[in-house]
Formats: structure tokens, C-alpha cells, sequence
């Protein structure tokens, strides 16, 4: 029962390094998100998705792509990382785009950008 | 604007007893969802209750039990029977159903603490 999948859990990169943080669900969910966890920020929407093929943008997405060429994966870009994306990121899956009691989250992945 | 209120920065609970950990929402439309999530030291977000808005009962798993008041638009998480294993961050949360995002709105969480 997987669930959410993150990886990696723990990254520090360069600044201006690239990287790509994986998340997988096996519940055949068709809406996917990211979001990041700042401190007195509570978690904001990065990117989302509500199929295969089908991405937009949620309240801060400038340095980051997204991509969703199956309905199992969506993987976060950084595309040159910046100090500013130190956070925790949070991959979440629900259903649908309207589902109530079906959000799960993965269990983040811990980024430092020196 | 939706907006998700928790007004406990954080709270202590002897083990054994009962807590309330309060959530105020703010939101014009009339068909949302709410969540607790607890995110224990170790990271991850682990989802806790839901309650729809159109939902007649308060919903109850476990423990858990969530005292929906629409009309003063609270939905108060309650735990029951504390265990020193409660102790970690609580967020409340929102979801619109009509938005097109299908965003969670979350509150600044509140930080309980079981107390042995």
C-alpha cells in the first residue's frame, strides 16, 4: 500500500543547480499537486494536475516546471534553484479535482539551496 | 477571500484527556470540504477527518471527531483520549469544490503537546 511516494527525502544543491523531485501515486488518482511548507507561510500550491497531459500553475510556481505524462507520476523542476526554494515540498494526490475525502499528501522532501 | 483561521498557536493536553484544537473558515460558496492533517516531528502530513459542507452528521474516525458548526463556520477538531503520540502539528484546512484548482487552503496549524 504505497500510497504517496516522494524522493528524494533529504537534497542540498548549488545555487543554480538543477534538480527534479519525484512523486508517484498507485491509486489511480487523477489530480495531482505540489506544494511547499514555509515557516509563518503554512503550504502553498506550487503546480497542479488534473490528468495525464494536463498541468497548470497554482500561487508560486516561477522557478519551477511540472510535467504529467502518465496518470501515476508528477515530477517538480527546478529549473536553476535559488535560496528561496529552501523548503519542504509536498506531493499530493486526490481523486479528482473535486474530491473531498481522498487528499493524501507524501511525506516530503527536505530541499536546502546553498 | 477564503481564508483559514486556527487561533491556537499551540496547546497542552494531560494523556488520557480530551482536547479541542479550533478552526474558523471564511468562504462564499456553499459547497466546500474540510480536512485536519497532523504532521508529527518526522515531516509527512497525515490526513485525520473530513467534512463536507452539505454533510448532515459531524464526522467521527477513530478518536477524531469534528464539531461542524456551519452556521458560525467553525469545525473544531476534538481528539479523545489523548495519547503522548498526539503530540505534533495540527492544520486545518479547506478545499473549494468549484475552484478550478483544486487547492487546500490550509490555517497556520497549532502545535499540541501530550503531556504524560
Amino acid at each position: 500500500n504505497a500510497g504517496v511516494t516522494q524522493t528524494p527525502k533529504f537534497q542540498v544543491l548549488k545555487t543554480g543547480q538543477s534538480m527534479t523531485l519525484q512523486c508517484a501515486q498507485d491509486m489511480n488518482h487523477e489530480y495531482m499537486s505540489w506544494y511547499r511548507q514555509d515557516p509563518g507561510m503554512g503550504l502553498r500550491l506550487i503546480h497542479y494536475s488534473v490528468g495525464a497531459g494536463i498541468t497548470d500553475q497554482g500561487e508560486v510556481p516561477n522557478g519551477y516546471n511540472v510535467s504529467r505524462s502518465t496518470t501515476e507520476d508528477f515530477p517538480l523542476r527546478l529549473l536553476s534553484a535559488a535560496p528561496s526554494q529552501t523548503s519542504v515540498y509536498f506531493c499530493a494526490s486526490s481523486l479528482d479535482l473535486a474530491s473531498g475525502n481522498t487528499i493524501y499528501f507524501g511525506e516530503g522532501s527536505w530541499l536546502t539551496v546553498v | 477571500a477564503q481564508k483559514i483561521t486556527q487561533t491556537q498557536p499551540g496547546m497542552f493536553v494531560q494523556e488520557k484527556e480530551a482536547v479541542t484544537l479550533d478552526c474558523t473558515y471564511d468562504t462564499s460558496d456553499p459547497s466546500y470540504g474540510l480536512f485536519w492533517y497532523k504532521q508529527p516531528s518526522s515531516g509527512e502530513m497525515i490526513f485525520l477527518i473530513y467534512q463536507g459542507s452539505y454533510d448532515q452528521q459531524n464526522a467521527t474516525e477513530g478518536r477524531y471527531s469534528l464539531n461542524f458548526q456551519k452556521a458560525r463556520k467553525s469545525a473544531n477538531l476534538v481528539i479523545s483520549a489523548s495519547q503522548l503520540g498526539d503530540s505534533a502539528m495540527y492544520f486545518c484546512a479547506m478545499r473549494d469544490f468549484r475552484s478550478n484548482t483544486g487547492k487546500l487552503i490550509f490555517g497556520q496549524g497549532t502545535t499540541l503537546q501530550v503531556k504524560p
